[in-house]
């Protein structure tokens, strides 16, 4: 299996732009996690979900943050409009079980200017 | 209720032990242990459930004290690639999410 698989891997956009961060989980996983991680809050859950239903959505800073997963194999985050403050690196995990582990994805780091 | 990690950091000559402590203010149903080395993702180390045994990986073990809302992570005989943040992540619950402590940086130098 190729793991969890997210694009872009770098973004660079200017403040006030449409971010859309994207998630392949790894087939057969039934639960995908979304984290932000930056070095004053460490690793931070926005939002999961669980056959793809969002279950808990507390971790989601603002109404600009928005997440779906249309489907088993794909998951998408979005950010408008975008903020210097949204800057960090985002992952996307997935397991079998909500109380499993997780494997996370490379990651998107984003940079907003 | 995020755990707290100690130390924040530490440094350690090759072959030194080092053990990393995850203690939380609730009672806790399992523990999770990940290793996150510099610019990489996360990568999963091990579970430890409420009721199970102390548990290994290589020359990387936990244990899990149910009583004390704690865990601890031992690394013996450390070596270079043990290098990178551990981060304990808790459960409450069979139903509630991880949380992630804020980690703790190991530095393995020769």
């Amino acid at each position: 299996d190729a793991g969890v698989i997210q694009s872009p891997r770098h973004e660079v956009t200017e403040m006030g732009q449409e971010v859309t961060l994207r998630c392949k989980p790894i087939s057969g996983h039934n639960s995908l996690f979304w984290y932000r991680q930056t070095m004053m809050r460490g690793l931070e859950l926005l939002i999961y979900f669980n056959n793809n239903v969002p279950i808990d959505d507390s971790g989601m800073p603002e109404d600009r943050f928005s997440a779906k997963m249309p489907n088993a194999s794909f998951s998408t985050l979005k950010i408008q409009p975008s903020e210097p403050r949204d800057s960090a690196v985002y992952f996307c995990a997935s397991s079998s079980q909500q109380t499993s582990e997780q494997y996370f994805g490379p990651g998107t780091r984003l940079t907003v200017t | 209720q995020q755990p707290v990690q100690s130390p924040q950091a530490v440094i350690l000559r090759e072959g030194e032990d080092a053990v990393i402590n995850c203690s939380s203010s609730k009672a806790l149903y399992s523990v999770h242990w990940y290793r996150q080395k510099h610019g990489e993702a996360p990568v999963f180390l091990m579970i430890l459930l409420k009721g199970g045994e102390q548990k290994g990986h290589e020359k990387i073990s936990a244990s899990f004290n149910e009583k004390k809302q704690q865990s601890s992570l031992y690394l013996t005989a450390s070596q270079l690639s043990y290098s990178g943040t551990y981060f304990c992540g808790t459960e409450n619950s069979g139903n509630t999410p991880l949380v992630f402590g804020k980690g703790t940086r190991l530095s393995v130098i020769a």
